[in-house]
């Protein structure tokens, strides 16, 4: 079946620091991959995708690239702010309609 | 407008107690879905209507109801919950898939949060 895996948080870092949280991902055929983010007491927002192998995502100054070598789609900041603080959530989708989601990072950044 | 909108916002139930939960979004999407969220986890997929018609039951117990009345509606009905069952309960949209098309981006609301005495 179809998994995804996510670092294990949490991750603390000081405002301007450079944020990565690494995704990698199992799956059949050619999934479409996201990254999600929940801030506290909200649901889910997308915050970027990609469709196909080497397209990069990105919004809000994140991005992330779609390897399809390596199966990854790691999430990457150059410089975090204190709203960043949330929780992040790698997922993809397939044809099937069902999402899989990794077990979330939670990311604290401290002025 | 890109939201999905749910009610209500908090709710407190007994273990007899009947109550809904109701969500709407007006993007046109023609996939909708009903997950339910523990602290500090991922989403749990539970059902999924597509085109109004329900496509998957992640084997969710009985005394959770989903119902599609339209389009646009998308509604789930409790009934005898158990304390375990509180949580935040998400719905989310998608356009579906339409032609061939691969899609999967999923649009949420805020959810509702459900506690169980």
């Amino acid at each position: 079946g179809n998994s995804v895996t996510q670092m294990e948080g949490p991750v603390t870092l000081s405002e301007e620091a450079f944020l990565t949280i690494n995704c990698t991902y199992t799956a059949t055929g050619y999934p479409s991959l996201f990254w999600y983010v929940q801030y506290p007491g909200e649901g889910l927002q997308l915050l970027l995708k990609a469709t196909k192998a080497d397209d990069k995502g990105s919004n809000k100054g994140f991005e992330a690239t779609y390897r399809k070598e390596t199966t990854s789609f790691h999430l990457e900041k150059g410089s975090v702010q204190v709203s960043d603080s949330a929780v992040y959530f790698c997922a993809l989708s397939t044809n099937a309609g069902k999402s899989t989601f990794g077990d979330g990072t939670t990311l604290t950044v401290k002025p | 407008d890109t939201e999905v909108t749910q009610t209500p916002k908090h709710l407190v139930m007994g273990m007899t107690n009947k109550k809904s939960l109701k969500c709407e979004q007006h993007m046109g999407h023609r996939a909708m879905y009903w997950y339910k969220q523990k602290a500090k986890k991922p989403p749990e997929l539970m059902f999924v209507y597509s085109y109004e018609k329900l496509s998957i039951n992640e084997s969710v117990p009985s005394r959770f109801s989903p119902e599609c009345p339209n389009s646009s509606l998308l509604n789930l009905h409790l009934h005898a919950l158990q304390p375990e069952d509180s949580a935040l309960y998400l719905c989310a949209s998608s356009l579906g898939t339409s032609g061939g098309k691969r899609t999967g981006e999923l649009f949420f609301g805020e959810g509702s949060r459900l506690t169980v005495l």
